[in-house]
């Protein structure tokens, strides 16, 4: 079974500082998705960016990009230029490429708690 | 474009007692997955459907069960609820099983509290 580990409980950024939220993988498989979402207060997640295992290029959207090493099983996140709307849980998680495995689900780390100083 | 809604948002029970939670899918998804989030942990997942079958289930136990309906919404049914119930479900749509992106998209929502 996969399992996602994010060791950073909580992080604190200086406001327009930049930021990096940690998170390992365990997996046998190749080909999978690995994801950071963003849960805010309201509850609802929301994806803020994802990465394809057999790209070697890392995924980047706008203030976000991440650091994707395949082979350390390691999949960390880069927000620049914090903003007070960045404030959220922010959890990591896998999904397998393989026909069907959608209908694995995804597996999620536990979260790191971003607090943004003004 | 409307998104994925749930209800209700909040909730209480008693153990022993069962529950229903509903969801409506994001238009033109037809595919919806439902995920237990404890009080500071990640979302973990209980099962997906897609077209009325469930098709993928974790790792939880027959007292939770669901529905999808031909119009894509979905019930999370949950019997027997004990303490460690206590969660937020969140319910999650995509366009199509087997799509690429693997992005799913969340509502906001049910927190069940089991006293």
């Amino acid at each position: 079974a996969q399992t996602v580990t994010q060791s950073q409980p909580e992080m604190s950024v200086q406001e327009a500082e930049t930021v990096t939220l940690s998170c390992t993988y365990d997996t046998s498989e190749s080909d999978y998705y690995l994801f950071w979402y963003k849960q805010p207060p309201s509850r609802q997640m929301i994806l803020v960016i994802r990465q394809e295992a057999y790209k070697q290029q890392n995924a980047t959207e706008n203030r976000f990009s991440v650091n994707f090493q395949k082979a350390a099983k390691s999949f960390s996140l880069k927000i620049s230029d914090s903003q007070l709307g960045d404030a959220a849980m922010y959890f990591c998680a896998y999904r397998s490429a393989r026909s069907g495995g959608g209908a694995d689900g995804l597996t999620f780390g536990k979260g790191t708690h971003l607090i943004i100083q003004p | 474009e409307t998104g994925v809604t749930q209800s209700p948002t909040h909730l209480i029970k008693t153990r022993g007692q069962q529950v229903t939670l509903r969801c409506s899918s994001q238009s033109g998804h037809n595919t919806v997955s439902w995920y237990q989030q404890a009080l500071g942990q990640g979302p973990q997942f209980i099962f997906q459907y897609y077209r009325e079958e469930e098709n993928g289930r974790g790792n939880f136990p027959p007292r939770f069960s669901g529905l999808q309906f031909p119009n894509y919404s979905s019930e999370l049914n949950v019997n027997a609820l004990e303490l460690d119930d206590s969660a937020l479900y969140l319910c999650a749509s995509s366009p199509f099983a087997g799509d690429d992106t693997g992005e799913l998209f969340f509502g906001e929502g049910s927190r069940l509290t089991v006293l």
